[in-house]
């Protein structure tokens, strides 16, 4: 089936420092979503984004987060600074369309902030 | 409050036996979606069910969904050790926000 690419698997950083999550969506998908995971408990939804624009995004979404695509190319997931709390396994995924679609999930990266 | 839960909280099965997991929500929904989590993985789509309809199959795997008590409900029929993994509901509201909003997961395990 289609595949999304999450890349890296693994990233530790230090507190405070800048982290970038990069996902490869499926090719002619148009909606992309950032969901945060702890610990193997429940998917909890960050931010979704369409026609380069972030279309909406929950509380866990805080003011250091940003979400980008430049030129149709990596879907990314910036903090900036990181926090201890933000350590998680952040997941991406694309659909063809917004609503009642499938929404194909990559592997993850598992972000550990020291 | 949790806007989707499934219950219960966890199951073991025997390879072969069947297993139900339950699922309540709290929204008003335009579709509600299963999704398996096997350890290490991302989630994957086994049913898409439609407010529209009652029940889906997907080869082993049966859905329901009964809009007026809010819940659904999957089956799996002649488990498997691979059907190993967390099952999760989720839904599609049909007003407010359209982000999917998955509940707090069902682990199921079948041991041989």
């Amino acid at each position: 089936g289609p595949k999304v690419l999450q890349i890296p698997s693994h990233q530790i950083i230090d507190m405070g420092q800048m982290v970038t999550l990069n996902c490869d969506p499926v090719s002619n998908h148009l909606y992309f979503y950032w969901y945060k995971q702890i610990l193997g408990q429940q998917m909890e939804f960050l931010v979704n984004f369409y026609n380069g624009k972030v279309m909406e995004k929950s509380k866990l979404f805080k003011d250091q987060f940003s979400v980008e695509r430049p030129d149709g190319s990596y879907f990314t997931l910036k903090i900036q600074p990181t926090a201890l709390e933000d350590s998680a396994v952040y997941f991406c995924a694309s659909s063809t369309g917004g609503q009642a679609e499938t929404l194909y999930f990559g592997s993850g990266t598992r972000l550990t902030v020291l | 409050s949790q806007l989707a839960e499934e219950n219960p909280w966890a199951l073991s099965v025997h390879e072969g036996e069947s297993v139900t997991v339950n699922c309540s929500y709290k929204t008003s929904i335009t579709a509600l979606q299963w999704y398996r989590q096997k350890s290490g993985e991302g989630p994957a789509q086994l049913i898409l069910i439609r407010s529209n309809e009652r029940e889906k199959r997907n080869g082993r795997l049966r859905a329901t969904l009964d809009t007026s008590s809010q819940s659904s409900s999957l089956s799996i029929t002649a488990t498997r050790c691979e059907d190993t993994a967390v099952y999760f509901c989720a839904t599609d509201p049909d007003q407010g926000g359209r982000a999917l909003i998955f509940g707090t997961g069902t682990t199921v395990s079948v041991s041989p």
